[in-house]
C-alpha cells in the first residue's frame, strides 16, 4: 500500500494566489480529512469527508478555503486568494471508519505564502 | 471545546533513560491514540488504546488508558537517538459518533548520544 499521497511536497506562491492541495487516501478508505499544522497552534482539523460527503467543516478558517471530495480516491484543498498568515503544513489523513483504527496521515505538503 | 493538555512540552535526555510523558482532558474519550512526527513527515501511530485501565506495549513503548478516561500516558524505556520528534496524544470522543480526533502540542524529544 502506497499510503496516503500528497501532492505537491513543497509549494511556495505569492499572496492573491490560488493554492490547490490534493489528496489520494488509502484504497478502502473512507474518511478523509485535512488537517493544518503550525508551531502556533499545533495540528488543527479543517474538514473531514465520510463516504465524500463533507461531515465537518467548521474549521475552516475563512471562505477562502475550500475542499472537495469528489470520488473516494482524491481530494483537493484550496485557498483563494493565499494570504501569508495561510504559510502552514497541512495535511491529509485517511481512515476507516467504526472501525476505531487512527488516522493515516500524508507526509504533508508545505505551504509558503510570499 | 475539546482540548488536550500535553506535558511536558519538551523533554532533553540521554540515551538509555526512560522517558514519560502523559495527556489530560476535561473531557471523556473512548479512544486514545499516541503518534510520532519526525521532521518533515506526517504523524505516524505507535499505540492505540480503546478500553479504559488498557495498558498495551509496542517494543520499548508502553501506553495506558486511564481509568477515568480523561487521560493517558506514554513511556519509552531505553531512549536511543532515533527516539527524537514529536509525541501527539490524541483522543476521540463517543458524542455523536464523530470520527474526529482532536490533538494534544505534542511533546519534543531529543535524545543525547
Amino acid at each position: 500500500d502506497a499510503g496516503v499521497i500528497q501532492s505537491p511536497r513543497h509549494e511556495v506562491t505569492e499572496m492573491g494566489q490560488e493554492v490547490t492541495l490534493r489528496c489520494k487516501p488509502i484504497s478502502g478508505h473512507n474518511s478523509l480529512f485535512w488537517y493544518r499544522q503550525t508551531m502556533m497552534r499545533g495540528l488543527e482539523l479543517l474538514i473531514y469527508f465520510n463516504n465524500n460527503v463533507p461531515i465537518d467543516d467548521s474549521g475552516m478558517p475563512e471562505d477562502r478555503f475550500s475542499a472537495k471530495m469528489p470520488n473516494a480516491s482524491f481530494s483537493t484543498l484550496k485557498i483563494q486568494p493565499s494570504e501569508p498568515r495561510d504559510s502552514a503544513v497541512y495535511f491529509c489523513a485517511s481512515s476507516l471508519v467504526g472501525v476505531g483504527y487512527g488516522y493515516t496521515f500524508g507526509s504533508g505538503t508545505r505551504l509558503t505564502v510570499v | 471545546g475539546q482540548q488536550l493538555n500535553q506535558s511536558p512540552q519538551s523533554m532533553f535526555i540521554q540515551e538509555g533513560e526512560d522517558v514519560s510523558m502523559n495527556c489530560t482532558s476535561s473531557s471523556i474519550f473512548n479512544t486514545w491514540l499516541w503518534y510520532k512526527q519526525d521532521p518533515g513527515e506526517g504523524p505516524v501511530l505507535l499505540i492505540a488504546l480503546y478500553k479504559a485501565g488498557e495498558l498495551t506495549s509496542n517494543g520499548r513503548l508502553t501506553a495506558q488508558f486511564g481509568i477515568t478516561r480523561k487521560d493517558s500516558f506514554l513511556n519509552i524505556s531505553a531512549s536511543i537517538p532515533s527516539d527524537v520528534g514529536i509525541y501527539f496524544c490524541a483522543g476521540r470522543s463517543s458524542q455523536g459518533g464523530s470520527e474526529k480526533l482532536v490533538f494534544g502540542k505534542g511533546t519534543k524529544l531529543t535524545v543525547n548520544p
